[in-house]
């Protein structure tokens, strides 16, 4: 069975700052890890996916995450905070199985302060 | 392009009356999922389906119905609703698992 975990269910952040949510998951496969983005009222959006390849992922709105194997995390990271960027983000996991499905973190709220 | 297509957006339900959600994607996806968002627990799924035909229980089924009527539509039906399903419900889409698009989200309320 995968397993993801969200520290935390709130960060906040000022607005120009360094911007890192954290990601741990568990998987007795390689795993394909996603990062979603959740705006009030709305469905989710990918961020960002890796899958297999280079282990730095860019995503979208200078987003980006970095697969550590043998630390079995996929944290989010953005160098400068955006007031935009407020919202509540969701780190999830999967197999590359026909069949596979994905499992989510709780999801974490992040506020950008002026 | 519309992607994935959920109805209705928002519905009031008694205990015990019964509704279906609708969702169709036209992106050609063999798989759909329906999942529940309910705060701190992040999104669950219910059921889903892996392609035309088949239909497959997911972490929280217990309560729901399931229809894969044909490729494009995956409906969900609550036979006798609860307030414990009080909730927001999402479908998706996908081609395997490798990037799921999912719909603007459906707002149940069962009083």
């Amino acid at each position: 069975a995968q397993s993801v975990t969200q520290l935390g269910s709130h960060v906040s952040v000022s607005e120009g700052a360094l911007v890192l949510l954290r990601c741990n998951y568990s998987s007795s496969v390689p795993p394909y890890l996603f990062w979603y983005v959740q705006y009030p009222n709305q469905g989710l959006q990918l961020l960002l996916k890796y899958t297999t390849g280079a282990t730095l992922v860019k995503g979208i709105n200078g987003f980006e995450a970095e697969f550590k194997k043998s630390e079995t995390s996929f944290h989010l990271t953005k160098p400068s905070a955006h007031m935009s960027d407020a919202a509540e983000y969701f780190c999830a996991v999967s197999d590359s199985g026909a069949n596979s499905k994905l499992t989510f973190g709780k999801g974490i709220t992040l506020s950008v302060r002026p | 392009n519309a992607g994935v297509t959920q109805t209705p957006k928002f519905q009031v339900l008694k205990t015990g009356q019964s509704m279906t959600l609708q969702c169709a994607q036209d992106m050609n996806h063999n798989s759909m999922y329906w999942y529940r968002q309910d705060p701190g627990m992040g999104l669950r799924l219910i059921y889903y389906s892996a392609s035309e035909g088949t239909t497959d229980k997911g972490e929280v089924p217990n309560g729901y119905n399931v229809s894969r009527l044909n490729k494009r539509e995956f409906s969900l039906r609550l036979e006798s609703a609860a307030p414990s399903q009080t909730s927001v419900y999402f479908c998706a889409s996908s081609v395997q698992a490798n990037t799921i698009y999912f719909g603007e989200g459906s707002w149940l309320t069962v009083v």
